[in-house]
């Protein structure tokens, strides 16, 4: 079947500017994860969607940064008056939950962010 | 806050060759190990998840074994491809019960033909 989408691939925007990164999960998949690799660093947990419970948003860097999950599907990850250090690559994942936190978490192919 | 610590950063390993790298974990607080392929311009790939001390995995050439006693996991290649050529990366929950993962710095493997 389909795997996790993301879009847009890559997005060049201007300090200051808001972007939006979408994100298509497997279809079922209950849990939905955001990260991101800036860098020389290592991926970095911002987010994390389970059905309809409280989004863990223990990751976030700033207020800047805000998430939503409609219809327990597609999300949006927003980033307000971007900054130079957002830039870099976001990625969406999604799992079924069915194991727990050996649940394997399936990846998009990211979002390449660049601030200028 | 867990720290999920890999080596080498990079590797380079001439092609036919086998070759292994290690992701260290503090071994208190083990719920279980991932490990991802993440290609350029590709999605992160799973591999292996691993939870039980002594397991061993195996995916064709790769395979991965799993110390939770000492906090270690090796991720073996054998007969290296230059199709193999990849970050590695592994991860962890971070506490009991949690689905997020956290990742170490990953080890870049080149495959010199």
């Amino acid at each position: 079947g389909a795997g996790v989408s993301q879009s847009p691939s890559n997005k060049v925007t201007e300090k200051g500017k808001d972007v939006e990164l979408r994100c298509d999960p497997i279809s079922g998949h209950t849990a939905l994860y955001w990260y991101r690799q800036s860098l020389g660093q290592g991926l970095e947990f911002l987010i994390y969607f389970q059905g309809n419970s409280a989004p863990d948003k223990s990751g976030l860097p700033s207020d800047r940064f805000s998430a939503e999950r409609t219809g327990g599907s597609v999300s949006t990850l927003t980033i307000q008056r971007t900054q130079q250090e957002d830039s870099a690559v976001y990625l969406c994942a999604s799992s079924s939950l069915a194991g727990g936190w050996a649940d394997t978490q399936y990846f998009g192919p990211g979002t390449r962010l660049t601030v200028l | 806050i867990l720290n999920v610590e890999q080596s080498p950063q990079s590797l380079h390993v001439q092609e036919g060759d086998s070759t292994n790298f290690t992701c260290s974990f503090p071994s208190s607080n083990f719920y279980a190990l991932h490990w991802y392929r993440w290609e350029t311009a590709k999605s992160p790939e799973a591999l292996f998840v691993m939870t039980l001390n002594g397991d061993e995995k195996k995916k064709g050439r790769i395979s991965a074994t799993l110390n939770t006693k000492e906090g270690y996991s090796y991720l073996y290649i054998k007969g290296s491809q230059p199709e193999d050529s990849a970050t590695y990366l592994c991860a962890s929950p971070p506490i009991q019960g949690a689905q997020k993962l956290v990742f170490g710095q990953g080890t870049r493997l080149t495959i010199n033909p």
